[in-house]
């Protein structure tokens, strides 16, 4: 089973910052790989998709890039609707996500 | 505007079965594969099962292998996964999901239901 690592956990930002989050494949997946933000109480929603294609509807401010099993989700400027639970996923192989990483303000 | 409605979630003992049903509406239903997704309480997302749009194919966690079926039938759009030897660590917020084409090999997911709640316990 092709295993999903997301760094870091937990990621303490503020209003205005960059941040990036990585997420590493125990196995090569090319690029097929996408990105789903959560909030509590609500269902996830796709950001990327292909590693670094824009959901329809998405900020720009979202990126995705990488490829092989080194991925990363980059938010240009972080606005506070983007304080949420962020989860990698692969499907080179069935599917599994990453374990996730919260998103908090500082 | 594509909607999916879970239900029949609830309250069930070790051992026990249940079924859950997506209903789904705003496209057209044999031309996406379906997926069950869980979260336990406090956890993160774990993928169950897919169908392809046919019903042609399917594939399980090994977690779920050989207890859960998922199905679908075309004529209601409606989704369904069949849990049988149902234990606690099952327990968890069950969603549907539309994956991107009717086919297994592009399972990331567009649109999602609000979930159904299961919970394993005596």
């Amino acid at each position: 089973d092709i295993q999903m690592t997301q760094s870091p956990a937990t990621l303490s930002a503020s209003v205005g910052d960059r941040v990036t989050i990585i997420c590493r494949a125990s196995q090569n997946i090319r690029s097929w790989l996408a990105w789903y933000q959560q909030k509590p109480g609500k269902a996830p929603r796709l950001l990327i998709y292909e590693a670094s294609s824009l959901e329809s509807g998405v900020s720009s401010r979202f990126s995705g890039s990488g490829s092989g099993t080194e991925f990363t989700l980059t938010i240009s400027s972080l606005q506070p609707d983007d304080f949420a639970t962020y989860y990698c996923q692969q499907y080179d192989t069935y599917s599994t996500f990453g374990q996730g990483t919260k998103l908090e303000i500082k | 505007e594509v909607q999916l409605l879970e239900s029949g979630g609830g309250l069930v003992q070790p051992g026990g079965s249940l079924r859950l049903s997506c209903a789904a509406s705003g496209f057209p239903f044999s031309s996406h594969a379906m997926t069950w997704v869980r979260q336990a309480p406090g956890k993160g997302l774990e993928w169950v099962s897919a169908i392809s749009g046919t019903s042609v194919s399917t594939f399980y966690a090994d977690s779920v292998k050989g207890r859960f079926t998922i199905s679908r039938d075309k004529s209601k759009n409606t989704l369904y996964l069949q849990m049988d030897s149902l234990r606690a660590e099952d327990t968890a917020l069950y969603y549907c999901a539309q994956a991107h084409t009717n086919s297994l090999f592009d399972l990331y997911f567009h649109h999602w239901g609000q979930g159904t709640l299961v919970t394993v316990s005596s």
